[in-house]
């Protein structure tokens, strides 16, 4: 069966500080893909980034970097210099490619509180 | 974004009613799922359906059903609510074969409160 981690349930910083969330995964599939998705105060789930398990290369958006690790099973988050607009709920999800339905299991999540 | 709709987004009911919610989509997609969000356990399944009149369990299933009669609509009933079952309720489609390159898109949500 498939399992995330996100073992830091709250992280606060102050604006501009970097923010490193962690994100562990089990999987017994060679072909999977990663999720991350943030969900702000008003409660939406937006979606982030999708990286498949061939994949391994980091990806850099804006302030926002993913480092993927396949020999830790780790897919870690970094926001750089936070803002308080970066204040959310942050999960990782894992969905495995073989599984019936490509069901998305979750980590249980890490709330970010930037202030000012 | 309209492709995917959940209807209500609040309700309170007492304990031991029936409550139905819905989820309707437009994008013709195979894949629709139910979750649920409680503080803690971030979101877990409940049921998944994988085309007209096929669905399956998730890891919470218990205490509900799902019927799903036309693609573009999935229903999720509790028969009798019970307090435990207080919760964010998030419908979500995805597209068929492989994952698509966004995933999978999710409802506004439903906030369901059992009292």
């Amino acid at each position: 069966a498939q399992k995330v981690t996100q073992a830091q349930t709250e992280i606060s910083v102050v604006e501009k500080e970097d923010v490193t969330l962690d994100c562990v995964y089990e999987t017994r599939d060679t072909t999977y893909y990663l999720f991350w998705y943030k969900q702000p105060p008003s409660g939406e789930l937006v979606f982030l980034i999708r990286r498949n398990s061939f994949d391994e290369q980091n990806e850099i958006s804006g302030r926002y970097s993913w480092n993927f690790q396949k020999s830790t099973s780790s897919f870690n988050f970094t926001i750089t210099a936070s803002q308080v607009v970066d204040s959310a709920v942050y999960f990782c999800a894992l969905s495995e490619a073989s599984a019936a339905g490509n069901k998305l299991t979750f980590g249980g999540g890490t709330r970010v509180l930037v202030k000012p | 974004d309209a492709g995917i709709t959940q209807s209500p987004r609040h309700k309170v009911t007492e304990t031991g009613t029936p409550v139905t919610l819905r989820c309707h989509q437009t994008e013709n997609h195979r894949y629709m799922y139910w979750y649920r969000q409680d503080p803690g356990h971030g979101l877990r399944l409940i049921h998944y359906s994988y085309g007209v009149k096929d669905t399956d369990k998730g890891e919470v299933s218990d205490g509900y059903s799902v019927s799903r009669s036309k693609t573009e609509d999935f229903l999720l009933t509790l028969e009798s609510a019970t307090s435990s079952q207080t919760s964010v309720y998030f419908c979500a489609i995805s597209g068929p074969g492989q994952v698509g390159p966004y995933g999978y898109t999710f409802g506004s949500g439903t906030r369901l409160t059992v009292v």
